[in-house]
């Protein structure tokens, strides 16, 4: 199947800092990507939709000032945690479309302390 | 909008049995139907994937059974290994966000194999 990687797998933070997480489709092209939060032992919480070279669709309740993504090309996506504090901690999973399958990067593990 | 119900959210079976998870959507409207497996600590896998097309798919071990008409749709795991020991997600891909059709996830299952 299609691979997609994410990095860092693993951060942690100061609270007030920012954090940038990146995804890559890499053998393929992605038009769209998202990005889910998990909490433990609970299913994936979709946070946003992203199409290349355009804004990103946000789920309700998701701050879209707090959360910034960008998806400038059809292979990279980025999340920015903005002013992160402690609540903010979580296992972030971005996703990208190859046709109708979503294939799942690897998470990344923010600790904001 | 649409609404995926999965069960049991555990699952303890015996190394060799099989092992079963079911679930159900609410949008008739859904047509692709994808199942996932997540290690611990680690990202969603593509296990298994049907179309509503399809009543049933195989491959090795695993096989996803659907019945459109009764919106049901199982994951089935035979001879199981306790490398099968994972969560299971199944997925309803029906609803639209942003232009694009999104899965809705089901709240998984954690199944556990015993050597």
């Amino acid at each position: 199947g299609a691979v997609v990687s994410q990095h860092p797998s693993r951060v942690i933070c100061k609270s007030g800092t920012s954090v940038k997480i990146e995804c890559r489709s890499l053998d393929f092209q992605a038009t769209t990507m998202f990005w889910y939060r998990q909490f433990p032992k609970q299913s994936l919480m979709l946070m946003a939709t992203s199409n290349e070279g355009s804004k990103a669709t946000y789920e309700q309740g998701v701050e879209k000032d707090k959360f910034l993504i960008n998806h400038a090309s059809l292979t990279l996506s980025t999340l920015t945690v903005t002013s992160a504090h402690p609540e903010d901690s979580s296992f972030y999973i971005c996703s990208a479309r190859d046709r109708e399958t979503q294939y799942f990067g690897p998470g990344t593990r923010l600790l904001v302390l | 909008g649409e609404n995926v119900e999965q069960h049991p959210s555990t699952l303890s079976v015996q190394e060799g049995d099989s092992a079963v998870i079911k679930c159900t959507y609410s949008d008739s409207a859904s047509n692709y139907f994808p199942w996932y497996k997540q290690e611990l600590g680690k990202g969603p896998q593509l296990i298994i994937d049907i179309r509503s097309n399809v009543g049933e798919k195989k491959d090795q071990r695993i096989a996803v059974t659907l019945n459109k008409t009764a919106k049901h749709f199982s994951l089935h795991i035979t001879e199981t290994q306790p490398e099968d020991s994972a969560v299971y997600f199944c997925a309803a891909s029906g609803r639209i966000s942003g232009g694009s059709y999104i899965p809705t996830f089901g709240r998984g299952t954690s199944l556990i194999v015993h050597p």
